[in-house]
């Protein structure tokens, strides 16, 4: 059984691009949560999609943007790049009564 | 959601029992305290939840007082694979998860 999985592992943008990244939940979750790590900090909440449509959103501008797909999986958009978008982006899933959230490995990216 | 203090970071030798104590004075009648491991460049690994008394597992034992203002986390026998970051977070567990800045434990041979 496959555990969260995300992609790609590492990116590398210029300011101003727009980026996706993917998230395939754990095998019969139905929520996701996306988080950004800055380097030496903790996890911070970007927002959670459950049932296709957004639960709960961290404080994080406009720029970010999901959505959830029919399946549970989910993308997570970051438009208009800045350098301090630079971090590990980290997908978590669980069901949405669930005691635990199940992280994947995060994607890498970086912005330039 | 609640706030939680917890140290910076900690060092133990292989064999010996880790407490990492944190503090949540706010916490919300509602709130669980659930307890989360980081190796470097992965994602956060859940090791054990609690609302109160006592907890354990296969991994680690969580001990809760009476008035929940604070708990503490235990892992008996470290061994080298246990150097990681371990963050504290109070919350309803299903919602968005708040963490801090995490203890950072190095266990030394």
């Amino acid at each position: 059984d496959a555990g969260v999985t995300q992609s790609p592992t590492h990116l590398i943008k210029t300011r101003g691009q727009q980026v996706t990244l993917r998230c395939s939940p754990k095998s019969g979750h139905d929520t996701v949560s996306w988080y950004q790590q800055a380097l030496g900090q903790g996890p911070q909440f970007i927002f959670q999609y459950y049932e296709e449509e957004e639960r709960q959103r961290g404080n994080f501008p406009d720029r970010f943007s999901g959505h959830q797909f029919p399946n549970y999986s989910s993308e997570l958009n970051v438009n208009a790049l800045l350098l301090g978008d630079s971090a590990l982006y980290l997908c978590a899933s669980s069901l949405v009564e669930g005691q635990e959230q199940f992280f994947g490995p995060g994607t890498r990216l970086t912005v330039l | 959601l609640a706030k939680t203090t917890q140290p910076i970071s900690m060092y133990s030798y292989e064999g010996q029992e880790v407490n990492i104590t944190c503090s949540h004075n706010n916490i919300a009648t509602n709130d669980y305290i659930t307890w989360y491991q980081q190796f470097p460049s992965q994602g956060p690994r859940f090791i054990i939840q609690g609302y109160k008394t006592k907890v354990t597992n296969e991994v680690a034992s969580l001990f809760i007082p009476a008035d929940r203002k604070s708990s503490t986390l235990s892992l008996p026998r470290v061994s080298l694979s246990d150097t990681a970051v371990y963050y504290c977070l109070v919350g309803v567990h299903t919602g968005k998860l708040i963490f801090g800045q995490g203890t950072t434990l190095q266990v030394k041979p």
